[in-house]
């Protein structure tokens, strides 16, 4: 049980549609992330928001869209995706308070763009 | 800039085998290191953590990792692994506020 739930697990899309991930986390936590894992590639930072601000953006093309309304919840909204965008997207959040930061991840988007 | 290099892309063992997964680190200062497990069909889980101190840290399910800093490197280790531990496995350094990946060790176990 992870305390970081997203939504929906699957999805497929085409290049012109406009969908949203949705990411909540449980854990009282501060900082929350979106990173893109796709197969035989490290898993890579989109966005990090801290205190619902966003203070990172990993050089990400403007056809994903952050949204983080409060500390809890994190939303990626997506439109005219391309098919090497298909990809697993993890949300994760974190604690920032002391040296621990340590990231708990959800279980994940797994995203077809056709 | 951080980067993480894994080794092994791909470990093969049989049951109650011993393991060790390679993981090195390039940037030098203060560091946070992890290692993440991803089960088949299930999301990352932290396994262990070093921030400071003891530089042999235990984690869950048996494992333990060693922080060596001359070498930059933080292996995990298990002395006798178990068909359940068929997962791939993620080394992470810090950089700053984000987490930097490996691009993971996939291990499978057969009984």
């Amino acid at each position: 049980e992870t305390g970081v739930t997203q939504t929906p697990r699957h999805l497929v899309m085409g290049m012109t549609n406009k969908k949203s991930l949705k990411c909540e986390q449980h854990l009282g936590h501060n900082a929350m992330y979106w990173y893109k894992q796709s197969a035989k590639k490290p898993l890579e930072l989109m966005f990090v928001y801290n205190f619902k601000e966003q203070t990172e953006n990993n050089s990400v093309p403007s056809r994903f869209s952050p949204e983080c309304p409060n500390s809890s919840h994190l939303f990626l909204h997506l439109h005219t995706l391309q098919p090497e965008d298909s990809a697993l997207y993890l949300c994760a959040s974190s604690l920032r308070q002391g040296r621990d930061e340590t990231q708990y991840f959800g279980p994940g988007t797994r995203l077809l763009v056709l | 800039a951080q980067s993480v290099s894994q080794h092994n892309h791909h470990v093969i063992l049989s049951e109650a085998a011993s393991l060790e997964l390679g993981c090195n680190y390039s940037y030098g200062g203060t560091v946070n290191l992890f290692w993440y497990v991803q089960y088949p069909g299930q999301h990352l889980q932290l396994l262990l953590k070093y921030f400071s101190g003891d530089p042999l840290v235990k984690g869950i399910k048996g494992f333990e990792a060693e922080f060596i800093k001359s070498k930059f490197s933080f292996n995990l280790r298990k002395p006798s692994v178990q068909w359940s531990d068929t997962a791939e496995y993620f080394c992470a350094a810090s950089e700053g506020d984000k987490l930097i990946f490996g691009t993971g060790t996939r291990l499978q176990v057969f009984p």
